[in-house]
């Protein structure tokens, strides 16, 4: 079955250490997206891609870094830059085909990343 | 840069019908959806719309007026189950291709007996 898929689900990291997200999809989408989730709060947009080997910053990169290297992959780096990284991490991806019906983006069961 | 507005929270009745409203504003608009999220779960993809008017999808609705920058989506007949939160989210074109998807705050909805 395609899917998107990230791991792992629970993340303990120490604090000054940076941490990868992984985030795989079969869907054979060209667009690809990390999104910030705090408790109560919405979906803040960290970086996203459209075509392998670019990616642009999203509206909170600071302290974050990514690569697009394979269509199928877009890890997240989690920085020691980062000041406040205890957060839920969701990985997202879609078609870029301008088709009306092509428009849902498909999310991963996220990461809860917890910094000590 | 996009900004979207959403209700906080919304509460009703089961049976009854809500309607959680999203402004918006941003450049090289394409789109409108929406996204129902669970707690602890991941967002799943509700509706779109990409022109003015009503798309029905089963007990939901969303619509659309891009003059006013503005959007709903409609649940009826509510169930317990439909206690979730709802994002709206903006799909610009970007100049050069590709799309970005920027999402609102987003409404948590409370289906009460």
């Amino acid at each position: 079955d395609g899917g998107i898929t990230q791991s792992p689900k629970y993340l303990f990291r120490k604090e000054g250490q940076n941490v990868t997200l992984s985030c795989e999809q079969n869907l054979n989408h060209d667009a690809m997206y990390w999104y910030r989730q705090d408790p109560g709060q919405g979906l803040r947009l960290i970086y996203y891609s459209q075509i392998v080997n670019d990616f642009q910053k999203g509206d909170i990169a600071e302290g974050y870094s990514v690569s697009r290297e394979k269509k199928e992959s877009f890890p997240l780096t989690v920085t020691s830059a980062q000041k406040n990284p205890t957060a839920f991490y969701l990985c997202a991806s879609s078609s870029t085909d301008r088709g009306l019906k092509n428009t849902e983006a498909f999310f991963g069961q996220g990461t809860r990343l917890t910094v000590v | 840069g996009q900004s979207l507005e959403q209700p906080s929270e919304v509460t009703a009745v089961e049976g009854a019908i809500v309607q959680i409203n999203c402004t918006y504003q941003t450049s090289g608009f394409y789109g409108l959806s929406w996204y129902q999220q669970h707690d602890g779960g991941a967002p799943t993809f509700l509706s779109y719309n990409a022109l003015d008017g009503l798309e029905e999808t089963g007990r939901f609705s969303s619509f659309l007026s891009r003059s006013d920058s503005y959007g709903y989506l409609l649940l009826q007949e509510l169930q317990m189950k439909d206690s979730a939160s709802y994002f709206c989210a903006v799909r610009d074109i970007l100049t050069g291709g590709g799309n970005k998807l920027t999402f609102g705050t987003g409404t948590q909805l409370k289906v009460e007996l």
